[in-house]
């Protein structure tokens, strides 16, 4: 079974600037996450889709950050413009149902803003 | 606010040995706990959870504690082996559909 897919692996921007991060989670999957994760912290959840319905978006930035998930399949978390602090690590996962019991996560894609 | 505590950044522990990683929780309405494992440069795996009506959960070396009336548990490794080596994060979840929340995690190192 192919697991969830993110790309690109390392972005490095300049702040002002903007980026997009892609992920396709394992199919089947109806609830996809994106979650940041700061060095030295745990994750914390931005955004939760129940297929392409948007279920918790309370920690998203929404001045600067954006999200979609086109056809309840892959999904494309935006920032606009970079701050410094935006440099993390940012996490898709999925899972069946929209519990949030066993998720499975890409190896996720870090962002350096300079 | 941190509601998930891990409060051992790193823990160190002999090959073949026991590795106990707490966990400590501030809200009384988690119900669901989990245990997620970290290499560097991948993301976080499922290693294992508790539900709030349980105590106990084993999944072969691997024992979850959870107990509701010191807000705490923990996690057994027995016996641990090197490829044990990775971040575990402790998360906890209040209720179906609510977000989990998650410790900062604690680095394991078993040493051969």
């Amino acid at each position: 079974e192919a697991g969830v897919a993110q790309s690109p692996r390392y972005k490095i921007i300049e702040k002002r600037q903007s980026v997009a991060f892609w992920c396709n989670p394992i199919s089947g999957h109806a609830t996809l996450y994106w979650y940041q994760q700061i060095l030295g912290q745990g994750p914390k959840l931005l955004i939760q889709f129940q297929n392409n319905g948007v279920v918790d978006d309370s920690q998203l930035p929404k001045d600067r950050f954006s999200a979609e998930r086109l056809k309840g399949v892959d999904s494309t978390l935006k920032i606009q413009p970079a701050k410094l602090e935006d440099s993390a690590v940012y996490l898709c996962a999925s899972s069946l149902g929209s519990e949030n019991t066993e998720a499975f996560f890409g190896q996720g894609t870090r962002l350096t803003v300079v | 606010d941190q509601q998930v505590k891990q409060n051992s950044p790193s823990l160190s522990v002999q090959e073949g040995r026991i590795s106990i990683l707490n966990c400590d929780y501030t809200n009384s309405m988690f119900d669901y706990f989990l245990w997620y494992k970290k290499y560097p440069a991948e993301g976080p795996t499922f290693l294992i959870s508790i539900s709030s009506i349980k105590d106990k959960n084993e999944d072969g070396r691997f024992t979850v504690f959870l107990n509701k009336s010191a807000k705490h548990l923990s996690l057994h490794i027995v016996p641990s082996q090197p490829g044990d080596s990775a971040v575990y994060f402790c998360a906890a979840r209040a209720g179906n559909n609510r977000k989990l929340i998650w410790g900062l995690g604690t680095s394991l190192a078993v040493n051969p």
